[in-house]
């Protein structure tokens, strides 16, 4: 089983469109997270949910809407698509739990490569 | 601005020998500290933790070790072999753990 999937694997689209890319976790995490990989392999973080709240926005332009429709799963719609959203986006989960019991364990998917033309 | 320095962009070993990574950060006081392996094509995969008030970590043949003070990190792989060929990327995570910040990585390439 695998523990945190993506779709699609690979996404390629034109300027100006919107996708969506999806993602499900089976650990019974509390915490997911959306990350994008960029060009020169650096990893960064875009948002963090626990619990199905939005945590963390980190100054993300608001075309990238994440969803969470409930503790499995946090989906990634991106509008208006640009040439600079070409990347790899990495979907993970981890258990954060309360008051620093969590594992902090990152558990990262297979990535989704983007390419927009 | 938060910055996390990983030591070097590749580093080169020979089969046998211990791998020394260096992490490097300034301006934050990280809760946790955490080192990942990355293969191409793949998504990052968990080694260790250390929390900010532990010296050393070990996991068979890894070893972590963190020093608030100088604000670093250093990362060994003893008796390295072939297979460990990949890039390790450093994190650091504030407290509560949602977020992330990750370095550039160290590409290590160990030499049969």
């Amino acid at each position: 089983d695998t523990a945190v999937s993506q779709t699609p694997k690979y996404l390629v689209t034109q300027m100006g469109n919107d996708k969506s890319i999806k993602c499900e976790q089976n650990l019974g995490h509390d915490t997911m997270y959306w990350y994008k990989q960029d060009s020169k392999k650096f990893l960064k973080i875009m948002f963090s949910y626990n619990n199905k709240e939005l945590i963390i926005n980190e100054t993300v332009p608001n075309r990238f809407s994440p969803k969470s429709p409930d503790k499995a799963h946090l989906n990634l719609h991106i509008n208006s698509l640009e040439l600079g959203d070409s990347a790899v986006y990495f979907c993970a989960s981890s258990q954060v739990g309360t008051g620093g019991v969590g594992s902090y364990e990152q558990y990262f998917g297979p990535g989704t490569r983007l390419t927009v033309t | 601005s938060q910055k996390i320095e990983q030591n070097s962009e590749a580093l080169n070993i020979q089969e046998g020998k211990t791998a020394t990574l260096t992490c490097n950060y300034t301006n934050y006081s990280p809760a946790y500290l955490q080192w990942y392996r990355q293969d191409p094509g793949r998504g990052p995969v968990f080694l260790l933790l250390i929390r900010e008030n532990e010296k050393e970590k070990r996991k068979e043949r890894l070893k972590v070790t963190f020093d608030t003070t100088l604000k670093q990190s250093l990362f060994h792989i003893t008796a390295s072999q072939p297979a460990d060929s990949a890039t390790y990327l450093c994190a650091l995570l504030n407290t509560g753990g949602f977020k992330t910040i990750f370095g550039a990585g160290t590409r290590l390439f160990v030499k049969a």
